[in-house]
């Protein structure tokens, strides 16, 4: 069974750091890209940045709002996916939700998701 | 503002059918593929139809997409009262390098 569960979830000031976690199971990790996606409260769902297999080199592509802040990397070994959040604001307080990507905006399987909370 | 637009609201009594529809541009739906996912209070979104109208397994046939053009569809027949949720669309967008997100539709089964 597919399975992928975030942790690193919390509360946060202005300008500090969070770094996120989405352990998985029941698939071959290194086989697949994986996406992150955010929700604000009571809001809708904004793509935050992928990293592809090693297959396709690895590299991560990034939203513009989150770019030069954010960092997704990978551990093949330990089957996990890392969002490394720097310089935090107040709007990046959301849900994070990991997703396994299939490609372009096809994501099979979802994590429960991680409340990211920046405030002072 | 999201990227791709859907209407905030639809409804359907249990039985009908309801569609839901999710506009783009050229830039986006219009050459790529469109995915639907239904997001239940408080959980996490499902996948309920990718490559534009290819269901995964366990989604049931009276849930089905569509597209044209710039614009896609997802309808659902034999509405049932466990079908109230939220719903988004989505779409590779060229100009962004990235996936866009249409706003959601929240479906009430009335």
């Amino acid at each position: 069974e597919v399975q992928l569960v975030e942790s690193g979830g919390g509360l946060a000031q202005p300008g500090r750091s969070l770094r996120l976690s989405c352990s998985t199971s029941g698939f071959t990790f290194g086989d697949y890209a994986m996406t992150w996606i955010r929700q604000a409260p009571g809001k809708g769902l904004e793509w935050v940045g992928f990293i592809r297999s090693e297959a396709y080199g690895g590299a991560a592509l990034y939203a513009a709002s989150v770019k030069g802040r954010f960092t997704i990397s990978r551990d093949d070994s330990k089957s996990i996916a890392y969002l490394e959040m720097n310089s935090l604001k107040t709007e990046d307080t959301a849900v994070y939700f990991c997703a396994r990507d299939r490609g372009r905006s096809y994501f099979d399987y979802w994590g429960q998701g991680t409340l990211v909370t920046v405030s002072s | 503002q999201s990227v791709l637009t859907q209407p905030p609201s639809a409804s359907g009594a249990p039985g009908q059918r309801v569609t839901i529809s999710c506009s783009g541009s050229s830039s986006n739906i219009g050459s790529s593929y469109v995915s639907w996912y239904q997001q239940l209070p408080g959980a996490a979104p499902k996948l309920l139809i990718y490559r534009n109208n290819q269901r995964p397994s366990g989604v049931p046939d009276r849930i089905s997409g569509s597209k044209s053009g710039t614009s896609a569809s997802l309808a659902i027949s034999g509405l049932r009262y466990d079908d109230e949720s939220d719903y988004y669309c989505a779409a590779w967008d060229d100009n962004l390098s990235g996936p866009v997100f249409g706003g959601g539709t929240q479906l009430t089964v009335v």
